[in-house]
């Protein structure tokens, strides 16, 4: 149980396009999703917090505009990045947590790897 | 805000065991979670301890919480070279949404 996918695994894009990674809880509903960053041999930096049906929130120096994120259903947050540049390729992870537990365990996807040429 | 300070390698024989300490400034988190990240993988949940316990053992694994001195520990005995991975100690900051706070992150090389 506490399964969570995210598509594409890996994406590579030319500068100026825009790029959706989705992530899904498979097997629970997730009221809170989170999205991370992780440089190469680096900790993961939380970008934002996606609750369903409301505005994301975003941590310090984190651009909305460019990290659009939509929470639309229990079940899934999208991650779009727009106007990709060189600087946004990095290793993007999203976790949820179980709304029917109480641990405020996170459970995390496999990552998408973006790399913008 | 929270900090959470962890060694950054550590190198064991195959067989012996492997002690990943972990220290954290905000004491009001109620779990406390290990996570392992393999290359190119996302997180994998390994283990997570109540803050009002002092150990918790799950097979190979042991976690230690010493609340006083606000260390955390995760020990894994006969280390096997499939344990060769990152692990990420973690605790909740109760700032607001109950976010995650990781370390930096222990990279455990397990040699024959």
């Amino acid at each position: 149980g506490a399964v969570v996918s995210q598509h594409p695994s890996w994406v590579i894009c030319k500068s100026g396009t825009s790029v959706k990674i989705e992530c899904r809880s498979l097997d629970f509903q997730a009221t809170t999703m989170f999205w991370y960053r992780q440089f190469p041999k680096q900790s993961l930096m939380l970008m934002a917090t996606s609750n369903e049906g409301s505005k994301a929130t975003y941590e310090q120096g984190v651009e909305k505009d460019k990290f659009l994120i939509n929470h639309a259903s229990l079940t899934l947050s999208t991650l779009t990045v727009t106007s990709a540049h060189p600087e946004d390729s990095s290793f993007y992870i999203c976790s949820a947590r179980d709304r029917d537990r109480s641990t405020d365990t996170q459970y995390f996807g496999p990552g998408t790897r973006l790399t913008v040429l | 805000g929270e900090d959470v300070e962890q060694s950054l390698f550590l190198s064991v024989r195959e067989g012996d065991s492997s002690v990943i300490n972990c220290t954290y400034t905000d004491s009001s988190s109620t779990y406390l979670y290990w996570y392992k990240q393999e290359p190119g993988a996302g997180l994998q949940l390994l283990t997570y301890i109540f803050s009002n316990m002092d150990m918790k053992q799950d097979q190979r694994l042991t976690v230690l919480l010493n609340k006083k001195d606000k260390h955390l520990s995760l020990r894994i005995a006969d280390t096997q070279t499939g344990d060769s991975a990152i692990y990420f100690c973690a605790v909740v900051f109760s700032g607001g949404y109950n976010k995650l706070i990781f370390g930096a992150g222990t990279r455990l090389a397990v040699h024959p």
